[in-house]
């Protein structure tokens, strides 16, 4: 197991455009949480799962985003009608179940809305 | 007040000193406390946790929490130009379901 794996690192997309992000978490973690980062803050919560089921989602994922984990192994996050502020990095992270758990964190997808 | 608030800095040290990097956090519930290094325009590294009060020491690396304070500190000994990065603190608050409120970094850098 190599750690949790997002696809693609970078993506560039013209404003209104669809774009999708995977992740693939460790495998034997049943939690998955997306967070963003922007320049010069730390990563903001954006939703989590356990296993398949959606248990939190942020004020801050507009009706624009969603995400999935359709059989509770990798997720997607889905950005629809980007704007320029939808620029960011979009981090993954997953954990086993538990308090304390400790959280690893995939190597992100930097996304530039242009 | 910001939930979880450090420093941005820099904090400037030279090689070989002791780096201290602190954290405040306003939860009074929060359980566990997370440090996490991160390169510029990579992704944060988990490197310490911290659940109970104390000291905990991993390496050069050695963490400590002080829950009545609300306080959470990062100590690194024997800093090296490779420790020069961004550290973020981390908490989970009680019943968040390991979902981490950080703060917004404090930039190191260890010169030579």
């Amino acid at each position: 197991d190599t750690g949790v794996s997002q696809n693609p690192r970078h993506k560039i997309t013209k404003r209104g455009q669809n774009v999708t992000f995977r992740c693939d978490p460790i495998s034997e973690h049943n939690r998955l949480y997306w967070y963003r980062q922007t320049l010069g803050q730390g990563p903001e919560f954006l939703t989590y799962f356990q296993n398949e089921a959606q248990l939190e989602k942020s004020r801050l994922l507009s009706d624009r985003f969603s995400a999935e984990r359709p059989k509770g192994s990798f997720s997607t996050l889905e950005i629809q009608r980007t704007e320029q502020g939808d620029s960011a990095m979009y981090l993954c992270a997953s954990s086993s179940t538990g308090g304390g758990t400790e959280a690893f964190f995939g190597q992100g997808t930097r996304l530039t809305v242009v | 007040q910001k939930e979880v608030e450090q420093n941005s800095g820099p904090l400037s040290v030279p090689e070989g000193a002791i780096a201290s990097l602190n954290c405040t956090y306003s939860d009074r519930v929060s359980q566990s406390f997370f440090w996490y290094r991160q390169y510029s325009g990579k992704s944060p590294e988990l490197i310490m946790s911290i659940y109970s009060n104390g000291d905990k020491e991993d390496g050069r690396f050695t963490a400590q929490l002080n829950k009545a304070s609300q306080y959470v500190s990062l100590l690194i000994r024997d800093s090296q130009p490779s420790d020069s990065a961004t550290y973020l603190c981390a908490v989970n608050q009680a019943g968040g379901g390991n979902k981490l409120t950080f703060g917004t970094g404090t930039q190191l850098k260890v010169e030579l």
